[in-house]
């Protein structure tokens, strides 16, 4: 099962940018790298999913490497209701997701 | 918006008392999951089901830990006798049957055992 690596922490200041990285060295040929975030005693939040190209939505932007090992996410102009945790999660071809331990995102006013 | 529906929101028990959590997934949505999250921990898949066939349910502990989902729509988790160590939020996910793969989440239900 392809596993995902991220920092535990990160804090990012109120209006600026704030990118995520994601380490998925095992990823196959064929398997999506999808980004969900939790707040605090809620489900976890869909925010957006590649395979190969870069994607962007109205909530976040999403870079893949080249040779795929790597993605990182970019929430453009973070606000403090961005608080969470952040979760990179590889989509296996059984259609299941397996969740690391995340990164707590704290947006600082 | 069409929401994946669990409850109770909450449910505080004594260990070897039996609890049971309910899961109404987005309508049409074919494969249902539930998760244990632990405190500090992300989600760990616990079952997975295609209409009421379970697919997968290699990391449900099979002595306490059952799972339904009889006509193929809502789900019900139940777990007997619960243990201390049962203590986590449970969550159950959604998705339709297509090439999006989203999984919809619904609130969860936070578990305490005694």
């Amino acid at each position: 099962d392809a596993k995902t690596t991220q920092p535990p922490s990160m804090d990012c200041a109120e209006g600026r940018a704030a990118n995520l990285p994601c380490n998925h060295s095992t990823i196959s040929g064929n398997e999506y790298v999808y980004w969900y975030r939790q707040i605090h005693s809620q489900g976890p939040q869909y925010i957006i999913h590649g395979l190969k190209n870069n994607e962007t939505n109205e909530m976040a932007s999403l870079i893949i490497t080249e040779d795929r090992k790597s993605s990182t996410l970019i929430l453009p102009h973070a606000t403090l209701r961005d608080t969470a945790v952040y979760y990179c999660i590889v989509l296996t071809t059984g259609n299941q997701f397996y969740f690391g331990t995340g990164t707590s995102l704290t947006v600082i006013p | 918006e069409a929401e994946v529906a669990q409850s109770p929101r909450y449910k505080i028990t004594e260990k070897s008392q039996a609890v049971a959590f309910w899961c109404d997934p987005i309508s049409g949505h074919a494969t249902l999951y539930w998760y244990r999250q632990i405190l500090g921990q992300g989600p760990e898949l616990l079952v997975q089901f295609q209409d009421e066939s379970v697919v997968d349910d290699s990391q449900l502990p099979k002595d306490r830990f059952s799972a339904e989902r009889l006509k193929g729509v809502d789900s019900t988790l139940k777990i007997q006798p619960a243990e201390l160590g049962d203590s986590a939020m449970y969550l159950c996910a959604s998705k339709r049957e297509s090439n999006y793969n989203e999984q919809f989440f619904g609130p969860g239900t936070r578990l305490t055992v005694l």
